[in-house]
């Protein structure tokens, strides 16, 4: 059964800190991406990787970077956390060598930055 | 304005009704991929559609992709109370389905 895990289901942190959303995949696949979902604006892209250290902003990349040391593994970092930054984030993973093939997706986290 | 929109935001059906969700592109897709996500959690796949005028079904499930490849329709058939949640599309504008683009989603009831 393929996997996408993210390392939390739920996360409350303060103003100003430094958090880190983990992400890790079984697939082998290349790609992966971080969203975000808030309502009424569905999923916005935040970082994808399509490659080990590879990396490219998406549609709202301010306030984040990421990190993707291993293939299997896709870290999303808030530098200086804020409340708009409040929101479900998603992860999701992609083989590039199947072309048109479908997104598989972690059960997301629930931040809450107070 | 939104690239890819979707009708309508929110569904209340009553159970063993059918129900139509559209999402409408403002321009051609490669890929047209619907998912749905059960409250607070992620996303799964439901079907993917690449060619004009093509037509999949899963179980009660029907979607379709118009001839032009800028509107799709997801058809739910005697709507049951599993069938609850929201339904999102996901436009490939790339070819390469390394990316796609969401719609703002649709959130199904299904009373008893």
């Amino acid at each position: 059964d393929v996997k996408v895990t993210q390392s939390s289901r739920y996360l409350v942190k303060r103003t100003g800190e430094k958090v880190f959303l983990e992400c890790v995949q079984d697939m082998d696949h290349e790609n992966m991406f971080w969203y975000r979902q808030d309502p009424g604006l569905g999923l916005r892209l935040i970082y994808f990787s399509y490659d080990v250290k590879m990396k490219e902003k998406g549609d709202i990349p301010e306030g984040y970077s990421v990190s993707r040391e291993k293939k299997e593994r896709f870290s999303l970092i808030l530098e200086s956390a804020s409340t708009n930054q409040t929101s479900m984030y998603l992860c999701a993973s992609s083989s590039r060598d199947r072309g048109h093939t479908e997104a598989f997706f972690g059960q997301g986290t629930r931040l809450t930055v107070v | 304005s939104q690239e890819l929109e979707q009708s309508p935001q929110s569904l209340i059906v009553q159970e063993g009704k059918n129900l139509t969700i559209n999402c409408t592109s403002s321009k051609t897709l490669y890929g047209l991929y619907w998912y749905k996500q059960k409250y607070g959690e992620g996303l799964i796949f439901l079907m993917m559609l690449q060619k004009g005028g093509e037509e999949k079904s899963h179980e009660k499930i029907t979607a379709k992709l118009d001839e032009k490849k800028q509107q799709s329709s997801l058809h739910i058939t005697a709507s049951q109370p599993s069938h609850a949640g929201i339904y999102l599309c996901g436009a490939d504008y790339t070819g390469t389905a390394s990316k796609l683009t969401f719609g703002t989603g649709t959130r199904l009831q299904v009373t008893l």
